[in-house]
């Protein structure tokens, strides 16, 4: 059974360009999270996902970023005109419900803007 | 504001000995607590969690205890092993309205053990 797959592992964008971000969740698994980790700081929770629904996404920047987990295929998220404090690890995790269920992370993408 | 605060940075304790993992959190509202371990380029793993009507969850060298008076958890591990070095992290969740279950990080507690 394989885990929560993201990719790409490494993604490397200049100034102005658009990132894609995308999250395939554990098999079963039909809630979707998405988590920034900046240099020196801990997990911020971004966006919170179920199939073709955005639940919460009171963590997500208010300009150039979105997110979407369409019926069919991976989460997205996408960072459009990404600035150089975009740099960060992007992490997805997925659960089977959200009562008190444990969620599991992939490993990350690591964003580099330069 | 910090709801969930590891308030040491890094910890260094002699293999086989005991690591203590500590955790304050200042929403009363939060119900379930789970710790997670960090490798370097690697997604968190989830190791143990525990739910706010215990006070003590084991899983083999892991145990969490939650003070919910003192809105404090910790982790112990031991006999500590060189495998276990990690940056361990604590999250917390609330059934907010909607049944909306985000979890709140702590900074996490680079753990070191040492051969």
């Amino acid at each position: 059974n394989a885990g929560v797959m993201q990719n790409p592992r490494h993604l490397v964008r200049r100034r102005g360009q658009e990132a894609r971000l995308r999250c395939s969740p554990m098999k079963g698994h039909s809630h979707v999270y998405w988590y920034r980790q900046l240099p020196e700081e801990g997990l911020k929770f971004m966006v919170y996902l179920q199939k073709e629904n955005i639940i919460d996404e009171s963590g997500m920047p208010k300009e150039r970023f979105s997110a979407e987990f369409p019926k069919e295929g991976p989460s997205i998220l996408r960072i459009q005109q990404v600035v150089r404090g975009d740099s960060a690890a992007y992490f997805c995790a997925s659960s089977p419900g959200q009562i008190q269920e444990t969620q599991y992370f992939g490993p990350g993408t690591r964003l580099l803007v330069l | 504001d910090q709801q969930v605060k590891q308030n040491s940075p890094s910890l260094s304790v002699q293999e086989g000995r005991i690591s203590i993992l500590n955790c304050d959190y200042t929403n009363s509202m939060f119900d379930y607590f789970l710790w997670y371990k960090k490798y370097p380029a690697e997604g968190p793993t989830f190791l143990i969690s525990i739910s706010s009507i215990k006070d003590k969850n084991e899983d083999g060298r892991f145990t969490v205890f939650l003070n919910k008076s003192a809105k404090h958890l910790s982790l112990h591990i031991v006999p500590s092993q060189p495998g276990d070095s990690a940056v361990y992290f604590c999250a917390a969740s609330a059934d907010n309205a909607g049944n909306n279950r985000k979890l709140i990080w702590g900074l996490g507690t680079s753990l070191a053990v040492n051969p």
